[in-house]
């Protein structure tokens, strides 16, 4: 099984600082990673599919990167609206398996 | 607008079944893979399962496999999870998805294993 390791578990910024948030693969999955955010007491949503493309109706200030078998998301200027906890998601193989999540927060 | 409606779920006795149903509109559902995610109180993200367009392909999680099984009535826009030999660690909010990046997800259902 891809074991998908997500880094930081927990992170606290300032409004319009830049934030990245990082989910290692334990072998190559290609562009078959997906972010979301989920805010509390809802479903998660969809940021980012194909490692960098941006899901309809996502700020433009959310992106996607990949380097090697290492995915980012970055938040260029983060925004009270953007609290949260973020997966990662890798779907090359099943079984899918999702990042243990990043809770974001404003400091 | 697509929409995806879980239904189903309650309080059930470990050992007891119970089938989960994922009503999809506002696009051909016919023509999309379908998941289940489950996500247990206070807990993150697991995939349950997969099925394809056509059901030709079926993926189970490993902590549910032999106990749940996924299918799809294409005619009926339902994705189907029928739960059987449940455990309290089932306890969790059920989520059907979309496709394979799970564009888009149902509001949950929540499935409570205790006796």
């Amino acid at each position: 099984d891809i074991q998908m390791t997500q880094s930081p578990a927990s992170l606290s910024a300032s409004l319009e600082e830049i934030v990245t948030i990082t989910c290692q693969a334990s072998q190559d999955i290609g562009n078959w990673l997906s972010w979301y955010q989920q805010k509390p007491g809802k479903s998660p949503q969809l940021l980012i599919y194909g490692a960098t493309s941006l899901a309809d109706g996502v700020p433009s200030r959310f992106s996607g990167s990949r380097s090697g078998t290492q995915y980012s998301l970055k938040i260029s200027r983060l925004q009270v609206e953007d609290i949260g906890i973020y997966y990662c998601l890798q779907a090359y193989s099943a079984p899918l398996t999702f990042g243990s999540g990043t809770k974001l927060e404003i400091k | 607008e697509v929409q995806l409606v879980e239904s189903g779920g309650g309080l059930v006795q470990p050992g007891r079944s119970l089938k989960l149903s994922c009503l999809a509109s506002g696009f051909t559902f016919s023509n999309y893979g379908m998941n289940w995610i489950r996500q247990a109180p206070g807990k993150g993200l697991e995939w349950v399962a997969s099925i394809s367009s056509s059901s030709s392909y079926i993926y189970y999680a490993d902590t549910v496999k032999g106990r749940f099984t996924i299918s799809r009535d294409n005619a009926k826009n339902t994705l189907y999870l029928q739960m059987t030999s449940l455990r309290s660690e089932d306890t969790a909010l059920y989520y059907c998805a979309r496709h394979t990046v799970a564009d888009y997800w149902g509001q949950g259902v929540m499935v409570t294993v205790s006796s």
